[in-house]
């Protein structure tokens, strides 16, 4: 199993650029999340989902949209990015019988120049 | 409100002397707490909870409802036990809810 995978690994924007961060896990978790983490302030969750289809915000939505069309997959989307979200972006899963086990990606780390 | 306070953000201390990572936490409720590790280039991953009372990697914390802490204590600190340190809490079916985090580093 890949557990957690995250798609790209590295990259950098331009202000006002879009991209979309893929995050794809192949445990059949029902949860899934992403957080970005800056430091100092640690990890902070943006979006979550408890199931296909259902989305939820976290403590730092704004600015990002994120989509669970398929179970397995998570995507977190910049529309328009700003130098503000310059982080290190995480994405997590979890079961629905012990949501507080959560299986981390190995991050992407984003630049907005 | 929930929230999860870890006063340190970095902690240094030698090899073979004990270690205490404070964790304090505000929640009207029963919560769940639990620490999180992220050894360097590694991924985050649960380390221990509360609930299960275990000893991993040497580390235990007791949650003390009365202080509300969740101290993450080791009695003789090894190299290895570099790294940074989240505590969580959960509070029934709302997402985890994260410490700012404790970088410890272990000096031979």
């Amino acid at each position: 199993n890949a557990g957690v995978t995250q798609t790209p690994k590295f990259r950098v924007l331009k202000t006002g650029q879009s991209m979309t961060l893929l995050c794809a896990q192949d445990m059949n978790h029902e949860y899934m999340y992403w957080y970005r983490q800056d430091p100092g302030m640690g990890l902070r969750l943006i979006h979550y989902s408890v199931g296909e289809g259902t989305t939820a915000k976290g403590e730092v939505p704004d600015g990002y949209n994120v989509s669970r069309l398929k179970k397995q997959n998570f995507l977190l989307g910049l529309e328009s990015a700003a130098p503000s979200q310059t982080s290190v972006y995480f994405c997590a899963s979890s079961r629905l019988v012990r949501p507080y086990e959560q299986y981390f990606g190995p991050g992407t780390r984003l630049t907005v120049t | 409100a929930q929230r999860v306070t870890q006063p340190e953000k970095l902690l240094s201390v030698f090899k073979g002397a004990p270690v205490e990572l404070k964790c304090n936490y505000s929640y009207s409720g029963s919560p769940e707490l639990f620490w999180y590790v992220q050894y360097s280039r590694q991924r985050l991953q649960l380390l221990l909870r509360h609930i299960s009372r275990e000893s991993i990697k040497g580390f235990t914390a007791d949650l003390n409802k009365g202080e509300t802490s969740f101290h993450l204590k080791k009695p003789f600190a090894q190299e290895e036990d570099s790294a940074m340190y989240y505590c969580a809490l959960s509070s029934g079916n709302t997402p985890l809810v994260f410490g700012k985090g404790t970088r410890l580093s272990v000096i031979a």
